[in-house]
């Protein structure tokens, strides 16, 4: 069965400083892999997915995640956070199957808050 | 393209009550999975429906129920309301050709329900 756990519920950085959310997952089959992001009142939104291929992935917004299965880890950063970067981030496992798009099994989510 | 719309937004209710949501998938999306949102379980899978029949199902009880109609709208119902059942419910749709798990999901803003 796959899991993801998230380190860290909230994380706290200043404006222009290094954005690091932390991310590891288990699972028993080459995972699929998602960072989605969360602002108040409002639906989730695709920041980036690692499927296959190279383990650096970019996504929108200027934050990349890398993807190390000797760590088991999928962890998202930003070089220099933005006001507009607090949110709540939840990394993400798919639990499908075959031609399924299955289900999507999410960590406990962290929530980012940038300092001016 | 409009995004996947969920109706009602927001939505009060009292124990013992049954309550309908309805989500319109993004045209041309066949795939449409329902997502529970509380502070303390965070975000858990409940259903996904393609092509009118449910592929998967998470662990809920009876209680919660769901369809998927011929053009890919869906709606979920939850019967004999608990207070535990107030929460952010989540409607996501994908392609559902060919991506298997790997594909994304995009997800609605939502409808908040409140049980007194």
């Amino acid at each position: 069965a796959q899991s993801v756990t998230q380190l860290g519920s909230h994380v706290s950085v200043s404006e222009g400083a290094l954005v690091l959310l932390r991310c590891n997952y288990s699972s028993s089959v080459p995972p699929y892999l998602f960072w989605y992001v969360q602002y108040p009142n409002q639906g989730l939104q695709l920041l980036l997915k690692y499927t296959t291929g190279a383990t650096l992935v970019k996504g929108i917004n200027g934050f990349e995640a890398e993807f190390k299965k000797s760590e088991t880890s999928f962890h998202l950063t930003k070089p220099s956070a933005h006001m507009s970067d607090a949110a709540e981030y939840f990394c993400a496992v798919s639990g499908g199957y075959g031609g399924s798009q299955g289900n999507l099994i999410f960590g406990k989510g962290t929530k980012l808050s940038v300092k001016p | 393209k409009a995004g996947v719309t969920q109706t009602p937004r927001y939505l009060i209710k009292t124990r013992g009550q049954q309550v309908t949501l309805s989500c319109s998938p993004i045209s041309g999306h066949r795939s449409v999975s329902w997502y529970q949102q509380t502070p303390g379980q965070g975000l858990q899978f409940l259903f996904e429906y393609f092509s009118e029949t449910q592929r998967n199902k998470g662990n809920f009880p009876g209680r919660f129920s769901g369809r998927q109609f011929s053009n890919s709208r869906s709606e979920m119902n939850v019967s004999t309301l608990e207070l535990g059942d107030s929460a952010l419910y989540l409607c996501a749709s994908s392609l559902a050709l060919g991506d298997g798990p790997a594909g994304t999901q995009y997800f609605g803003p939502g409808t908040r329900l409140l049980v007194l």
